[in-house]
């Protein structure tokens, strides 16, 4: 168990509905990493959160939103859902470090997300 | 451009020792990651790192080498249970991950 906790573990819905995932970090963890895998794909980095705000943007689509709270809690909104979208989203939390320190990133067990 | 390199996929023999490469050009570097992930699962920390050199850790160990933008993941000993994909993730200028496809090891009895 990584610590990380992420809701709701499967989400089937349809095409050009709207959907939110949940992640919650490990305690003291400050930076929340939002991750997209589509079947037999790597790993795609969508967007960080670092203590509530924005630190970095990967390949997210302008139909996606997250947002970090004061909690540290964080949500990724998914709007007018295509098939394609079908994928596993992981949430992933780090710890605060700098320089070269080791503040590798732990891994919620993620959301499959099933588009029909 | 950034890119990391991995093989896709590679077979090995319960019991053997596989290397799995990594080649890495990337903005900076300050630092790479190895993940193991199971299918359908989250990827879990392996190994970090910065220095050239190899690190060990039971069963696996890695190497860097900066100079060459090369790393690899030795695993000896292998157990059916070391069937999963392997990731390799390089740390750049502005301390994100860049990752890998990925390289997805068969065992075989």
């Amino acid at each position: 168990d990584s610590g990380v906790t992420q809701t709701p573990k499967h989400l089937i819905t349809a095409t050009g509905q709207r959907v939110t995932l949940r992640c919650s970090p490990r305690s003291g963890d400050l930076s929340v990493y939002w991750y997209q895998q589509s079947l037999d794909q790597g790993l795609q980095f969508l967007i960080q959160y670092y203590n509530g705000e924005e630190r970095a943007k990967g390949n997210i689509l302008e139909r996606f939103s997250a947002q970090q709270f004061p909690d540290l809690h964080s949500e990724l909104n998914l709007s007018s859902l295509e098939l394609g979208d079908s994928a596993l989203y992981f949430c992933a939390s780090s710890a605060p470090g700098g320089g070269l320190a080791n503040n590798e990133q732990f891994f919620g067990p993620g959301t499959r997300l099933t588009v029909l | 451009g950034q890119n990391i390199d991995q093989p896709t996929e590679m077979t090995a023999t319960e019991g053997a020792i596989v290397q799995i490469n990594c080649t890495y050009q990337t903005s900076g570097f300050n630092g790479l990651f190895w993940y193991q992930q199971h299918a359908g699962e989250a990827p879990t920390f392996l190994s970090y790192n910065v220095l050239d050199g190899l690190e060990e850790k039971g069963r696996f160990s890695s190497f860097l080498s900066r100079s060459k933008g090369y790393s690899y993941l030795l695993l000896k000993e292998l157990q059916m249970k070391d069937s999963a994909s392997y990731l390799c993730a390089v740390r750049g200028s502005n301390y994100q991950l860049i990752w890998g496809a990925g390289t997805k090891l068969i065992i075989k009895p």
